[in-house]
Formats: structure tokens, sequence, C-alpha cells
């Protein structure tokens, strides 16, 4: 049972090159998000989505865009990125309103020089 | 708004001895999930329990038990007769369910970690 998982697990960028960062889950869940994790910071939650077709900013959206693009699909794009995106990215996915833990990814490790 | 408070940014202690994890919550709403995480070295985030603000009794599991108590907005967790594969980072994190169009996820607290030594 793969659960969450996430590729690439580690990417070097140069600053203004774009990536795009893709999770996928196979355990029909509705809810997707992607956070990231900086020293000392936590977990911030950058975009969700709350079924197929839906995506909202979190605390943290700037520089990033999404796409939902089935139920088992949802990807993580940087257009320009910046040394600031230096961070662990993770995807997280959830059941339903009722069940509300959140399965985590293993994570990438994204640097940009 | 929500908010998670871990005051321990680190502990350290030897292996066998009892550890308490604090966490601090604020919420706004009567319904809400606590959950704790544990990222071990290697990076991953491991669920270890989730609790709803309905359900205020301790739980245990093995070494692990959790203290939920709604009048200090406190659900700390101990770690008893601790070993060397307990150290990772912990966090505690809130999720409430009517955030009155606030984001739907987690609010993470910044995470304490933990060093077990032999």
């Amino acid at each position: 049972n793969a659960g969450v998982t996430q590729t690439p697990k580690f990417q070097v960028l140069k600053t203004g090159q774009s990536m795009t960062l893709q999770c996928a889950q196979d355990m029909n869940h509705n809810s997707m998000y992607w956070y990231r994790q900086d020293p000392g910071m936590g977990l911030r939650l950058i975009y969700y989505s709350a079924s197929e077709g839906t995506t909202d900013k979190g605390e943290v959206p700037n520089g990033y865009n999404v796409s939902r693009l089935n139920k088992r699909e949802f990807s993580l794009r940087l257009e320009s990125a910046a040394p600031s995106q230096t961070s662990v990215y993770f995807c997280a996915s959830r059941a339903d309103r009722d069940q509300e833990t959140q399965y985590f990814g293993p994570g990438t490790r994204l640097l940009v020089l | 708004a929500q908010k998670v408070t871990q005051a321990q940014t680190e502990i350290s202690v030897v292996e066998k001895e009892d550890v308490t994890l604090d966490c601090v919550y604020e919420t706004r709403d009567t319904t809400y999930y606590l959950f704790w995480y544990k990222q071990p070295p290697s990076g991953e985030l491991v669920f270890l329990i989730r609790r709803n603000s309905f359900d205020e009794q301790n739980e245990i599991s093995g070494r692990y038990s959790w203290n939920f108590q709604k009048s200090t907005s406190s659900f700390n967790f101990t770690i008893t007769a601790s070993q060397v594969v307990d150290s990772a980072v912990y966090f505690c994190a809130l999720s409430d369910l009517y955030s009155g169009g606030g984001a739907d996820g987690l609010t993470f607290g910044k995470g304490t970690h933990l060093i077990i030594q032999p």
C-alpha cells in the first residue's frame, strides 16, 4: 500500500527556473494538501484541494500554483523559483471532513540557488 | 485565529527517563481536532494520535500517553521509559471544522526536537 507518494525526492534549481512537484495518493481520499516546512517554523499550508476540480489558497500561496489533475493527483508548480522557496515540501491527503487525519508523503527537498 | 504553541524547542534526556512534550492551542471553535505527528531523522511525518474536542479522556498506547485538558487548552504528550528510537521532532497540530472561511488544513506548532541519549 503506497499511501501518498511524491516525486522528486530532491531537486536543485537555479533562481528563475520552473518546476512541478508531483503528488499522488491511492487511498481514494477527497482532500489533498501542500505544505512547506522550514527550519524552526513547523509546517505551513500552501494550497489545498477539497475535491477534484477545486483548489484554494492556504497560509503561504504566493509564488505557487496547483492543479488537481484528478482524484489521485495534486501537483504544485513553481513558475519562477526564488531562494526563499528553498524548503521541504510535503503533500498530504485526507478522506473527508469527518475523518480529520491527514496522511503525509515522504517530502521533496528543494534547493533554489 | 488558530494557533499552536510548543514552547520546548529541544529536550534532551537519558534513555529510560520519562519525558513530557507540551502543546498549548488556541481556537475559537467548539469543535476541533488535535494531533501529534512524529518526524524521525529520515524526514517523513508519522501520524501518532487524533483527539476530538469532545473527548477529554486520556489515551495510552504502549509507552506513549496523551493528556488532553480543555480547561487549560493543552494536549501534552508523555513518553515513558524513553528509548533512543524515540529521538525525533514531534509536532502538535490543530484542525477545526468550522473555521469561518479559513484554510482547510492543519495548523502546526513549530515542533519539539527530542534527543534521547544512550
